[in-house]
């Protein structure tokens, strides 16, 4: 069964100080993998997505890596500021053109205090 | 481009009342997703639809809950009659073709509660 298991659930840091989520996967076979930011009362949006081949991405202050071997990816944020409180949530497409290939995480919660 | 909209964006209502979602995607995309988000188990896919026809209802919980889109522009959600283990945020998301690195944009989500 294809799953996505993230850690850790829940994640307080202080403003400027840098954070790793993780994401774990099952998923097979592997098309890509998407890092998603959730804010409070808002629908998630794309951070970044990674390929089989790719192994380090990076969007700003966000850097994503993926070890395909393995099947894990982090979600490295760096200087955090009070608006990187969110959810995260790491998304897996399998192979295949149908709609339903994607499995979601249960997203890591993050807080950032000042 | 507004992005995906839905309405309305918070809905209350009680047991055994009908409720209609309602979202217009991303005008262009031809590939609708609605999703039901829980904190107990996350996202969840109840049904997707290509260029306007329901291609996977297998998310759809129960006959209670059905899912039209008349046109290219509109689709809704109905809940009938509804149930307190129904509260949740409800998602619809649109994409431009459905594998690969093609993107699902979310819309804000419709927060049920059914008391």
């Amino acid at each position: 069964k294809n799953q996505v298991e993230q850690s850790p659930q829940s994640l307080i840091i202080l403003e400027g100080k840098n954070c790793t989520l993780q994401c774990n996967y099952t998923v097979s076979p592997f098309s890509n993998l998407r890092w998603y930011k959730q804010d409070t009362g808002r629908g998630p949006v794309s951070l970044t997505i990674m390929t089989f081949s790719e192994n380090t991405k990076s969007n700003g202050r966000y850097t994503a890596t993926l070890d395909a071997d393995t099947k894990q990816s982090s979600l490295h944020i760096t200087a955090s500021q009070l608006s990187d409180s969110a959810s995260y949530i790491c998304v897996v497409r399998a192979l295949g053109n149908a709609g339903n290939m994607l499995t979601f995480g249960g997203g890591t919660r993050l807080m950032v205090k000042p | 481009d507004a992005g995906v909209i839905q309405s309305p964006r918070h809905e209350v209502t009680e047991m055994g009342q009908e409720v209609t979602l309602r979202c217009k995607p991303i005008s262009g995309h031809d590939y609708l997703f609605w999703y039901r988000q829980t904190m107990m188990r996350g996202l969840e896919l109840l049904i997707y639809f290509n260029n306007n026809v329901p291609i996977d209802d297998s998310g759809m919980p129960e006959d209670r809950f059905s899912a039209k889109m008349p046109n290219a522009s509109f689709s809704t959600l109905k809940i009938q009659p509804s149930e307190p283990r129904d509260s949740a945020v409800y998602f619809c998301a649109s994409s431009l073709l459905a594998g690969g690195a093609r993107e699902q944009f979310f819309g804000p989500g419709t927060r049920l509660t059914v008391l």
